[in-house]
């Protein structure tokens, strides 16, 4: 799989465009998803979540979209700023554990 | 409120020692969990504990274990610790058990073992 740090999947974003950042489950049983965001030195911060039943869901310039047919999560960010620029992950239930979550894709946001 | 407190933020072991990490969660919440977060695997699944008990458990060696205190209070401890042990130990708090549930993380404490 693919690894944080030096190999991170990055996604380069110009300040004010939308940035889009994919995301791909392996459990079909997955009720739950969530989406957090990790600035460097500190701790991931939760963004938003998602419930099986929905396929979408917004937050404040924030847009979940869960497509369970092809096991698909994006999270979409409107007017991306400086402030956006972190590591993002995440993260679905099996039932058994609080999370699953991804390696990360790091956001950079150009000036 | 206060947030999820963890001690000490930064660590330096030898190989073969052990360590323990304090996590306090955020008043009223009675669910820890403990992740792992290294380069190579990213954040994984440690343990969870609620009401001093371990509910769920990660793939991790037996040299990992954790506990929690009637004040919610959970600790981790790593024995002979190895150099792989290098991470970044992150501790999440809920209000509530279970998977569906939002989690607040701490800072971590960064671990090198050396």
């Amino acid at each position: 799989g693919e690894s944080v740090g030096l190999h991170l999947p990055t996604l380069s974003v110009q300040e004010g465009d939308n940035s889009i950042i994919n995301c791909a489950y392996s459990n079909s049983a997955s009720d739950y998803f969530i989406w957090y965001k990790q600035e460097s030195g500190k701790g991931p911060q939760f963004i938003i979540d998602i419930r099986s039943n929905m396929d979408k869901r917004q937050g404040q310039r924030v847009t979940v979209l869960l497509n369970k047919t092809v096991k698909h999560l994006s999270l979409q960010i409107a007017a991306t700023q400086p402030g956006d620029s972190a590591v993002y992950f995440c993260g679905d239930t099996s039932g058994t554990y609080k999370y699953i979550f991804g390696t990360g894709t790091r956001l950079k946001v150009l000036a | 409120k206060a947030g999820v407190t963890q001690t000490p933020r930064y660590l330096i072991k030898t190989r073969g020692q052990q360590v323990t990490l304090s996590c306090s969660p955020i008043s009223g919440h009675r669910s820890v969990s403990w992740y792992q977060q290294t380069p190579g695997q990213g954040l994984q699944f440690l343990f969870e504990y609620f009401s001093e008990t371990q509910r769920n458990k990660g793939n991790f060696p037996g040299r990992f274990s954790g506990r929690q205190f009637s004040n919610s209070r959970s600790e981790m401890n790593v024995s002979t610790l190895e150099l792989g042990d290098s991470a970044l130990y992150l501790c999440a708090s809920s209000p509530d058990p279970g998977p569906n549930t939002e989690a607040f993380f701490g800072q971590g404490t960064r671990l090198t073992v050396v």
